[in-house]
């Protein structure tokens, strides 16, 4: 079965820190892979997507970047966080068939002071 | 307007009641809608997809989809204090974005 998995769950980091979260999937090849960001009483928010390796489209400009180093691992990235950037970070997958159908990671809530 | 809309809640009903969730969307091209439960601390679950007018039945669940009138519910009959989440309803037109509302908290009473 597939599954996917996402670490830390949890982080404080101070401004100006930067930030590498991880998501890998397993039991699977050639998913589409997705970061989304949640914050507090708001909807999720797509941050980037990637059809494959070195394959990474951004929806919202800001200082975040993510990466696709290989076919099952995703990673999310910041060179220096802001206030801003505090929220649940999650990882979601789907079956490369593009119908919107998202599987989650069991997300990272990232708290910046 | 927003593009996915539902009320924020929170909704409480007794255990046993029939639980009604709206959401309403404002792209018209929009082909596929979902429904994901959250609870406290979570990520979301998907608990139902659906891409054609009309009902669909999972269980306790029935999912309404209306394209005309641009609207999407969810029922759960013989709510349970377990069915206590966030519910976000989310949409699909095609692309490579998934579009979520801001959810509506349920809280079903003992």
């Amino acid at each position: 079965s597939q599954t996917i998995h996402q670490w830390p769950a949890t982080l404080v980091q101070p401004v100006g820190s930067p930030l590498s979260l991880e998501c890998t999937v397993e039991g699977t090849s050639n998913p589409n892979l997705y970061w989304y960001r949640q914050a507090a009483g708001r909807g999720l928010q797509l941050l980037f997507y990637s059809i494959g390796i070195g394959q990474i489209s951004s929806e919202v400009p800001q200082n975040l970047s993510a990466s696709r180093p290989q076919d099952r691992q995703f990673i999310l990235s910041s060179k220096k966080l802001l206030l801003s950037d505090s929220g649940f970070y999650l990882c979601a997958w789907d079956r490369g068939r593009n119908t919107g159908e998202l599987f989650f990671g069991e997300g990272s809530r990232l708290t910046v002071l | 307007q927003k593009e996915v809309e539902q009320n924020s809640g929170p909704l409480s009903v007794p255990e046993g009641a029939i639980a009604s969730l709206n959401c309403t969307y404002s792209d018209r091209g929009s082909q596929s809608f979902f429904w994901y439960r959250q609870y406290s601390g979570k990520s979301p679950e998907l608990i139902m997809s659906i891409y054609s007018n009309g009902d669909k039945e999972d269980g306790r669940f029935t999912a309404q989809l209306n394209k005309a009138s641009q609207y999407v519910s969810l029922l759960i009959r013989d709510s349970q204090p377990s069915d206590s989440a966030t519910y976000l309803c989310a949409l699909h037109t095609g692309g490579f974005k998934t579009i979520f509302g801001a959810g509506t908290r349920l809280f079903v009473k003992a």
